[in-house]
């Protein structure tokens, strides 16, 4: 069954220190996702993609996080520099397409950020 | 402020017994619900959704009911196993992209 691959899965750092996940989506899935997950919270849009472009990354704190899609096919979200509060769980989704559509999102297992 | 709403944050069921999680939404014009299963250091898998122009939807143990007019849906897991011990997240199509919008998720915890 084709998944949503994410790397590391496991990461910790100082604050200050940049930080980059990876996320390569189900093949044929046009539309990327990339959500933050908080401890004892639901997960919440940080950028989405369609193809390459952004479509919404209107929740990305710009200051210090960056995301691309360079080919449209996986993409990298990296922090720089990292602090304390990014500490959460990086969730990779995917989906066919997008615009409203009642398709289901594919998560990948997640990348979890420790920053001390 | 969060336009989806899960009130309980845990909730404990006796094995074979049905569990009832809850869910409400601010907005009428959405029409299209999830309900999304997490396993500790795994991401969400989708469990089951429907659509506003329905009021159930059930598959297998899993059945999703609708209140349209109290905003308000609820996911009903019968009987409960000791496995479906897990966060449950109930998300909404929200935005015109298409993303999700999630809730804060309902720990549950089914007891042998």
């Amino acid at each position: 069954e084709a998944e949503v691959a994410q790397s590391p899965r496991y990461k910790i750092t100082e604050k200050s220190q940049a930080v980059a996940f990876w996320c390569d989506p189900i093949s044929g899935h046009a539309t990327l996702y990339w959500y933050r997950q908080i401890l004892g919270q639901g997960p919440e849009l940080l950028v989405q993609f369609q193809d390459e472009s952004v479509v919404d990354d209107s929740q990305l704190p710009k200051d210090r996080f960056s995301a691309e899609r360079l080919k449209g096919v996986d993409s990298t979200l990296k922090i720089q520099p990292a602090e304390l509060g990014d500490s959460a769980m990086y969730l990779c989704a995917s989906s066919y397409t997008s615009g409203g559509d009642t398709g289901e999102l594919f998560f990948g297992e997640g990348s979890r950020l420790t920053v001390l | 402020d969060q336009q989806v709403k899960q009130n309980s944050p845990s909730l404990s069921v006796q094995e074979g017994r049905i569990s009832i999680l809850n869910c409400d939404y601010t907005n009428s014009m959405f029409d299209y619900f999830l309900w999304y299963k997490k396993y500790p250091a795994e991401g969400p898998t989708f469990l089951i959704s429907i659509s506003s122009i329905k009021d159930k939807n059930e598959d297998g143990r899993f059945t999703v009911f609708l209140n349209k007019s109290a905003k308000h849906l609820s996911l009903h897991i019968v009987p409960s196993q000791p496995g479906d011990s897990a966060v449950y997240f109930c998300a909404t199509h929200g935005g015109s992209q298409g993303n999700l919008i999630f809730g804060k998720g309902t720990k549950l915890s089914v007891k042998p």
